[in-house]
């Protein structure tokens, strides 16, 4: 079946500009997370949606960061006025659901690479 | 606080075994994972352990676990060129409140396999 697909794969915007990143979770995951990972790091936490709710937005970095996920299904991630050092691979991953079960495997997409110029 | 650990770059020749360590600072993690990556693809879920586990074996690879020095390391046995990619340690920390199993990653080590 389909994985986790992200669009656009890459993405170049100027600094100040607004952008919008896409993720498309597996069908009837109900748990939608999003990562950045910079150059030569490991990925870092954004946020996390259980269903349509921000349920865990503490990897936000500051508030011109935001994500919706209005359905439950597709997300956006939305950054305003973007900087340079927001330049990084945007990554989406979904599970079938989280919290009392004892073990969900996350699926990652293939990334967003995001260059602010 | 969470922290995550790796060496960062692994050398091997091929059919030699490879070992990843890693260390993290949580110990209420539950899960332990790793990971693989390719250039240009996404990340692949290699293998994972829970935290009250001390060994799994999977075909080619074994990961071990030790709770006391709070060490996770990965072997992988005849290693093949294919095996070159980076690998990421990774743990999980649930947050009941939120019910997250948001992953906390290491900088990943670079495994090079030369033929």
């Amino acid at each position: 079946g389909a994985g986790v697909s992200q669009t656009p794969s890459n993405k170049v915007t100027e600094k100040g500009k607004y952008v919008e990143l896409r993720c498309d979770p597996i069908s009837g995951h109900t748990a939608l997370y999003w990562y950045r990972q910079s150059l030569g790091q490991g990925p870092e936490f954004l946020i996390y949606f259980q269903g349509t709710g921000a349920a865990d937005d503490s990897g936000l970095p500051n508030d011109r960061f935001f994500a919706v996920r209005p359905e439950g299904s597709v997300s956006t991630l939305k950054i305003q006025r973007t900087e340079r050092g927001d330049s990084a691979v945007y990554l989406c991953a979904s599970s079938r659901t989280s919290g009392r079960v004892s073990y969900n495997e996350q699926f990652f997409g293939p990334g967003t690479r995001l260059t602010v110029l | 606080g969470e922290d995550v650990e790796q060496s960062l770059f692994l050398s091997v020749r091929e059919g030699d075994s490879s070992v990843i360590n890693c260390t993290y600072t949580d110990s209420s993690s539950t899960y332990l994972y790793w990971y693989k990556q390719e250039p240009g693809a996404g990340l692949q879920l290699l293998t994972y352990i829970f935290s009250n586990m001390d060994m799994k074996q999977d075909q080619r690879l074994t990961v071990l676990l030790n709770k006391k020095d709070k060490h996770l390391s990965l072997r992988i046995a005849d290693t093949q060129t294919g095996d070159s990619a980076i690998y990421f340690c990774a743990e999980s920390l649930l947050y009941s409140g939120a019910g997250s199993y948001q992953l906390t990653f290491g900088k990943g080590t670079k495994l090079s396999v030369i033929p």
